[in-house]
């Protein structure tokens, strides 16, 4: 059975850091490209990241770019997003997704997601 | 970068109707469409993939259609258990992209 496990999230003042983690089981992890969708509370799904299955290529949306690093370890089926010089509106849930496939895909596990909330 | 467009943004309707929720797209995404069903605190779950293609375990009830720029999703008797809010994607170019969801209600 498919497991992706969020964890990392919580309150941090604006301009501050956060390192979030996703524990991936019961699929080849090192096959797929992994990636971060975030929820923001009361609104729809934002793309944030991608990263290639060997880590690569990586991809930012422009509101998150300079500042979040995506990353993975294959040898411990994890992949992370670091969260730096955060702002109010990164408020969210973060979701780690796994796609169908290693293409352009639609997404077919999603983890039960990470709350993060920016806020003095 | 695609976007797209849901509609409408919240629909009421009545156990045993028939719903349908549009989704329209900037450009042509030929037939790379998904459907999401989400949950109050839960992740979204996909209901169809590539415009039409049922996936596993989700009813038979849930259909959909449309290709180029735009797609409809169609509940075709509405169950108590379908409330939630809808969110098509479109993944036929990178960056992938999302509606902006419609909430569906049962009166």
């Amino acid at each position: 059975e498919v497991q992706l496990v969020e964890s990392g999230g919580g309150l941090v003042q604006p301009g501050g850091s956060l390192r979030l983690s996703c524990s991936a089981s019961g699929f080849t992890f090192s096959n797929y490209a992994m990636h971060w969708v975030r929820q923001a509370p009361g609104k729809g799904l934002e793309y944030v990241s991608a990263i290639s299955t060997y880590g690569s290529n990586k991809y930012y949306a422009d509101s998150v770019k300079g500042r979040f690093t995506i990353s993975r370890d294959n040898s411990k089926n994890t992949l992370f997003l670091q969260l730096s010089s955060l702002r109010p509106e990164d408020s969210a849930v973060y979701y780690c997704v796994k796609p169908y496939d290693d293409s352009i895909s639609y997404f077919d596990y999603w983890g039960q997601g990470t709350l993060v909330t920016v806020s003095s | 970068d695609i976007q797209m467009t849901q509609s409408p943004s919240t629909l009421s309707a009545s156990i045993g109707d028939r719903v349908t929720i549009t989704c329209r797209a900037s450009q042509s995404i030929s037939s790379w469409l998904a459907w999401y069903q989400q949950k109050p605190g839960k992740g979204p779950k996909v209901l169809i993939y590539k415009v039409s293609s049922l996936e596993s375990g989700v009813p038979s009830r849930f259909s959909g259609s449309g290709s180029g720029t735009e797609f409809t999703l169609t509940i075709s008797s509405l169950q108590p258990d379908d409330f939630g809010t809808y969110y098509c994607q479109q993944y036929n170019s990178h960056p992938c992209s999302f509606g902006q969801g419609t909430k569906l209600e049962i009166k």
